[in-house]
């Protein structure tokens, strides 16, 4: 099983402010197959990158992915009030056994 | 639009069986593989199931390997979770996710349910 880990645990920052989430595997990631979520609280969780860098259907273009292998990143190029969340990777290989990071929340400063 | 709209989660003793259901609408069910991920209250979240479209192909994580089965009716749009031997560590909120590209299970989850709660306890 692949083991996803995320950092940092808690990011504080402001409105306009840049937000940097890496997401690390235990090893290598088939394919780029690597996607990221949202979670607000009471919410289910959104889709917002699949294939490490490709943004799904209505996500705004301040959110963008990179990355291969094993080191994977999130960036919120000016975080906007709503983007102030819990933010998740997630593998999807071709082997069975897919697995979330535990998550990296980000809180107003 | 899609809609995932689960049901059936409810307070259950340790040992004991529920089945979940998910009901889809908005986009053509049979096409898609269909998953089970579930979120412990205060916790992240963890992939459970997964069926193809069709229903030909099921994953299931280790935690619930042998105890849990996934299935569909695409006559129905309808996702299922088999749940039996429940213990206290399967207490979750459990969410139907729709698989983002058409037949394969290797895939991102592009739309969720509302979740279903799930408690086993005594």
């Amino acid at each position: 099983e692949i083991v996803l880990t995320q950092s940092p645990g808690t990011l504080s920052l402001s409105p306009g402010e840049r937000a940097t989430l890496s997401c690390r595997a235990s090893q290598s990631v088939s394919s780029s197959y690597l996607a990221w979520y949202q979670q607000k609280p009471g919410q289910a969780p959104r889709l917002l990158i699949f294939g490490a860098s490709s943004r799904a259907t209505g996500i705004p273009d301040r959110f963008s992915g990179s990355g291969s292998g094993t080191d994977f990143t999130l960036t919120i190029s000016r975080l906007e009030p709503e983007d102030f969340a819990v933010y998740y990777c997630q593998q999807y290989g071709p082997s069975p056994g897919w697995t979330f990071g535990q998550g990296t929340k980000v809180e107003i400063k | 639009e899609v809609q995932l709209l689960e049901s059936g989660g409810d307070l259950v003793q340790p040992g004991g069986s529920l089945r979940l259901s998910c009901a889809a609408s908005g986009f053509t069910f049979s096409t898609y593989a269909m998953s089970w991920v579930r979120q412990a209250p205060g916790k992240g979240l963890e992939w459970v199931s997964a069926v193809s479209g069709g229903g030909g192909i099921t994953f299931y994580a280790d935690s619930v390997k042998g105890r849990f089965t996934i299935s569909r009716d695409d006559s129905k749009n309808t996702l299922y979770l088999q749940m039996n031997s429940l213990r206290a560590e399967d207490t979750a909120v459990y969410y139907c996710a729709k698989g983002g590209r058409k037949t394969t299970v290797i895939t991102s989850l592009d739309y969720w349910g509302q979740g279903t709660l799930v408690t086993v306890s005594s």
